[in-house]
């Protein structure tokens, strides 16, 4: 079945260092990725998605480019700040069965001064 | 602009209690979800919903009950509260269509002692 999978955390990183998140997916054809940010206490918001091949999304200085070949949607930012703390969640929803979706198990992120 | 509003915030129950979280959205979504969240484990599908007057199961659907009478709300019941559905709940909405990103509640936190 369609399932998201993601490196397990947590992460800590200082201030302006560079973050990778990766995340693969199982899915038939062409489905939509997204991530997903959880700040302390809060729900989940969309930070990024693409929803074809070869797109990348950004948002918040923030991309993750759609690779079909290698099967992943890596969470990737050039230098985190300490207010980037927080849960990441990549997700997907199938190209033919759009009411659903699949959620990775998360990745903490803490960055320190 | 409210977006999706849960109802309560946080409850404590007692073995066996029952308890209904209400879950409102203003965006005339046609799809409706509630997920619970626990350490570990990501986020789980308990039941979801395609329209006004249809509900379905999810991964993780025992022990809990939902309708959806009207299409801005989709209502989560526990007849007999047990301490393992202690958890964040967290109510999604989202529109019909590919790619349609899910738009989340802040959760509602349950204990049950």
């Amino acid at each position: 079945g369609d399932s998201v999978t993601q490196m397990e955390g947590p992460v800590t990183l200082s201030e302006e260092a560079f973050l990778t998140i990766n995340c693969t997916y199982t899915a038939t054809g062409y489905p939509s990725l997204f991530w997903y940010v959880q700040y302390p206490g809060e729900g989940l918001q969309l930070l990024l998605k693409a929803t074809k091949a070869d797109d990348k999304g950004s948002n918040k200085g923030f991309e993750a480019t759609y690779r079909k070949e290698t099967t992943s949607f890596h969470l990737e930012k050039g230098s985190v700040q300490v207010s980037d703390s927080a849960v990441y969640f990549c997700a997907l929803t199938p190209e033919n069965t759009g009411n659903q979706f699949y959620f990775g198990t998360g990745t903490s992120l803490t960055v320190i001064p | 602009n409210a977006g999706v509003t849960q109802t309560p915030k946080f409850r404590v129950l007692k073995t066996g209690q029952s308890m209904t979280l209400l879950c409102a959205q203003d965006m005339n979504h046609e799809y409706m979800y509630w997920y619970r969240q626990d350490p570990g484990m990501g986020l789980r599908l308990i039941h979801y919903s395609v329209g006004e007057g249809t509900t379905a199961k999810g991964e993780v659907p025992d022990g809990y009950n939902v309708s959806r009478l009207k299409k801005q709300n989709f209502l989560l019941g526990l007849e007999s509260a047990a301490p393992s559905q202690t958890s964040v709940y967290f109510c999604a909405s989202r529109q019909t269509g590919r790619g349609g990103e899910l738009f989340f509640g802040e959760g509602s936190r349950l204990t049950v002692l």
